[in-house]
């Protein structure tokens, strides 16, 4: 069965300090995995995708993943956190053949001045 | 290009009724998911649409229906609504339905039930 499990339901950070999210992925075929993140009173939007391309996985507003299959890891990070980055963060994974995502249960990370 | 549409944004219904909610997908994506967010059970898969067919669907019981029309427009019905329906409903589109298209949400629409 495919399912993500992230670890820590709040993270606190000081602003410019280093942002991670942790998620770790189980799934009994090569996936796809993501990164959304939810504002308040908003839908979700995708952060970064790893499709198999490459193992580090570049996204919007400077985050980034790293893809580490002898971990099932697929963490998120952030050199310098920034008070807009204050949010909830979905890990997903998809697996091939099906277009559904199974979302993890969520970070929500606040960003301290 | 307009984003995900959702209608409504906010939804009041009361215990045994029924309610449907409407998503307009991203010009020229034929694929519509609908998930359901909730603080306990988190974001959960509905079910999802592809050329006005259902193409799969999550664990949910079978108050809870769906549709798409041939503009890839898609509803969801919950009939006999109870308590624990109370959820911010996401509709996501992607341009085919494949895993490695990137879904694209809606802004929700949150249902209260009374």
């Amino acid at each position: 069965a495919q399912s993500v499990t992230q670890l820590g339901s709040h993270v606190s950070v000081s602003e410019g300090a280093l942002v991670l999210l942790r998620c770790n992925y189980s799934s009994s075929v090569p996936p796809y995995l993501f990164w959304y993140v939810q504002y308040p009173n908003q839908g979700l939007q995708l952060l970064l995708k790893y499709t198999s391309a490459a193992t580090l996985v570049k996204g919007i507003n400077g985050f980034e993943a790293e893809f580490k299959k002898s971990e099932t890891s697929f963490h998120l990070t952030k050199p310098s956190a920034h008070m807009r980055d204050a949010a909830e963060y979905f890990c997903a994974v998809r697996i091939t053949g099906a277009n559904n995502l199974f979302f993890g249960t969520g970070t929500r990370l606040t960003v301290i001045p | 290009k307009a984003g995900v549409t959702q209608t409504p944004r906010y939804l009041i219904k009361t215990r045994g009724q029924q309610v449907t909610l409407s998503c307009s997908p991203i010009s020229g994506h034929r694929s519509v998911s609908w998930y359901q967010q909730t603080p306990g059970q988190g974001l959960q898969f509905l079910f999802e649409y592809f050329s006005e067919t259902q193409r799969n669907k999550g664990n949910f019981p079978g108050r809870f229906s769906g549709r798409q029309f041939s503009n890839s427009r898609s509803e969801m019905n919950v009939s006999t609504l109870e308590l624990g329906d109370s959820a911010l409903y996401l509709c996501a589109s992607s341009l085919e339905a494949s895993s490695y298209n990137e879904q694209f949400f809606g802004p929700g629409t949150r249902l209260t039930v009374l």
